[in-house]
Formats: structure tokens, sequence, C-alpha cells
């Protein structure tokens, strides 16, 4: 079966700071991936996407940066972090094709900039 | 572009009440619909979902969602809530299309009262 990682689980950094936030999946090959965040009182907004390596879509302009160095790896970073970014990072999945697919996501992320 | 509307912000109900949250959609075409939910301190867990044929859909833990497609609507309703149903519940939608992008709405905390 599939699963999804997210490491570190919890991360308190200071502004102006650099980030890397790891997401990994197994069990399935060349997956869809994405990247979103929630911010408190929030619902969920999508960062970035990616269909293969090295192939990067972004849907909002900000601070942060993906990379997909492998095909289950996808990555959030960020040169030096703003207090704006804190909040909780989710990595997902897509599973099925076409007009049956459906997003599983990992454990999350949260960030704390101070 | 398209968006998804959870007009219940904190909904306080006591075990045994019934339970109905309201999902709107904005966007014309066809559309897959989809609930999650995020127990405090778990990640985000696909709770149902919707693609074609009969608009009730049954998903997991005793929940179920109608979408009413003129109404634009996907509320999602459960006959008796437990205090374990105690969460933040999402209503999320992607075109059936090549948009492949999934909207979700700003999410409803769900408080069950022993």
């Amino acid at each position: 079966s599939q699963t999804i990682h997210q490491w570190p689980a919890t991360l308190v950094q200071p502004v102006g700071s650099p980030l890397s936030l790891e997401c990994t999946v197994e069990g399935t090959s060349n997956p869809n991936l994405y990247w979103y965040r929630q911010a408190a009182g929030r619902g969920l907004q999508l960062l970035f996407y990616s269909v293969g390596i090295g192939q990067i879509s972004s849907e909002v302009p900000q601070n942060l940066s993906a990379s997909r160095p492998q095909d289950r790896q996808f990555i959030l970073s960020s040169k030096k972090l703003l207090l704006s970014d804190s909040g909780f990072y989710l990595c997902a999945w897509r599973a099925g094709q076409g007009a049956r697919e459906t997003q599983y996501f990992g454990p999350g992320t949260r960030l704390l900039v101070l | 572009a398209q968006s998804v509307s959870q007009h219940n912000h904190h909904v306080i109900l006591s075990e045994a009440a019934s339970l109905e949250l309201g999902c709107n959609y904005s966007y014309g075409g066809t559309v897959n619909l989809f609930w999650y939910v995020q127990y405090p301190g778990q990640h985000l867990q696909l709770l149902l979902k919707y693609f074609s044929g009969d608009p009730l859909v049954k998903g997991i833990k005793g929940f179920e969602a109608e979408f009413i497609k003129s109404k634009f609507s996907f509320n999602l309703r459960k006959p008796s809530v437990q205090w374990s149903d105690t969460a933040e519940y999402f209503c999320a939608v992607i075109p059936s299309g090549s948009a492949r992008q999934l909207t979700f709405g700003s999410g409803t905390q769900l408080t069950v009262l022993p």
C-alpha cells in the first residue's frame, strides 16, 4: 500500500533562516505530488504541484520554492524565512487517473517562524 | 476561478445530535467532490468522495454527503454524532477537467460535547 512521509513533524526557525521540508512517497511510482499550507483558522492553500522529476508548478507567488529531485521525493524550501511563513505544511499525492483522482495527505509539518 | 464555501466556521453539538455541515462551490462544469477530516493531532484523512452516479455518498464512520447539482452543494451529514467526531472538516472540489487543482473550503471545526 502507499504511504506518505513528511519530515520533520515540527520545526521552529528564526526569521531569515533557511528551510527545507521533505516529503517522500512509498508504494507508487511517478505520482503527482502537492504542497499545501494550512494557516491557522483558514483552509488549505495549494502552493506547488509536480507531475514528475524536475517539473514544478507554482500556484501562488511567495517566499518558498519546491523541487522534485527524485520520483518519490518532493522538497519545500526557502532561503530566508518570513514570519508569515508560519503554518502547517501538508504534502499530498494523487491516486487514480483523470476523473477519478483522489489526493491523500501526509502527516504534515508544523512550522513556527519566530 | 472556482471557490468553495463552508459557512459554518465552528459548530458545537451534544452527543447524539444530528449534524449537517454546509459546503457550496462555484464552478459551472462537472466536479469531483470530497470531504476530508482532521482529528486533533492527526493528519488529514479522506472521509468520502463523489465522482458520479448516486448523489448520496456514504463514507466512513457513519458519515454521508449529498450532491445537489442545482444548488452547487455537497453537504455532510451524520444522524447521531459522537464525542470522537470532534475534528475539523474540510470540503474540497476539483474540476473534472484539465486544471486538476483541488480547492479547499476554509474548514468547519466541530466540537461534540459529551
